[in-house]
């Protein structure tokens, strides 16, 4: 069973620009969160896609958006690149049914911004 | 609001000794899972054990064992008999049990284990 993936795995861009990640789940996993990790602020959740909806929104700021298709794949974009939102972006995908679902999480991208 | 501390950002431990990495967490919820993930350098970040709110038994997984102590509110990860291969960033996570909480995990800040030869 593949797991998840995430591409791409490295990624450098310039301020102002903005960025695509694409993230595809385990076969069957409807749900795919997103979180950024940097070493200041640790990990944190951005948003939650479930059957193409958002389910769930962390505090980020609106240049941060995402969209879930009818393969559960999910991208999250960002606009306008600031040079803060140079993170690792970790995609988890989970079957939505009680408390004990692990997340399993793809190996991430990361993001340099210049 | 709920949140997870790791009050030790770094530890080091013998290989083949056993290690207890803390964490604490504040939630207002009844119903809530807490988890345990493991970050290599590779950046992925990888399960390793479950513990419920309504579980009596604590979680156990091969080496790794939970200490859930729920009146502190503590979910203490335990590692037996470590190995040089368990040197990684530990994350304690929790999600909670309300409707619009989703599948949307809290982290605590992270401990770095290195486990020396």
């Amino acid at each position: 069973k593949a797991g998840v993936t995430q591409t791409p795995r490295y990624l450098i861009k310039t301020r102002g620009q903005q960025v695509t990640l694409s993230c595809s789940p385990i076969s069957g996993h409807r749900s795919v969160s997103w979180y950024q990790q940097t070493p200041g602020q640790g990990l944190q959740f951005l948003f939650e896609y479930f059957s193409e909806t958002q389910r769930n929104k962390g505090n980020f700021p609106g240049r941060f958006s995402g969209r879930q298709f009818s393969n559960s794949r999910s991208e999250m974009n960002v606009s306008t690149l600031e040079l803060g939102d140079s993170a690792l972006y970790l995609c988890a995908s989970s079957q939505p049914q009680g408390m004990n679902t692990e997340a399993f999480f793809g190996q991430g991208t990361r993001l340099t911004v210049v | 609001a709920q949140k997870i501390t790791q009050t030790q950002p770094g530890m080091f431990v013998q290989e083949k000794e056993a290690v207890t990495l803390d964490c604490t967490y504040d939630t207002s919820d009844q119903s809530y899972g807490l988890f345990w993930y493991k970050q290599p350098s590779s950046g992925e970040m990888i399960f390793l054990i479950y513990q419920g709110s309504y579980d009596e038994q604590n979680a156990t997984e091969g080496r790794y064992s939970l200490n859930f102590q729920k009146a502190r509110k503590s979910a203490n990860l335990v590692i037996s008999a470590s190995q040089l291969g368990d040197s990684a960033m530990y994350f304690c996570a929790m999600r909670e049990g309300a409707r619009t909480s989703g599948s949307r995990l809290t982290f605590g800040e992270g401990t770095q284990l290195t486990v020396n030869p």
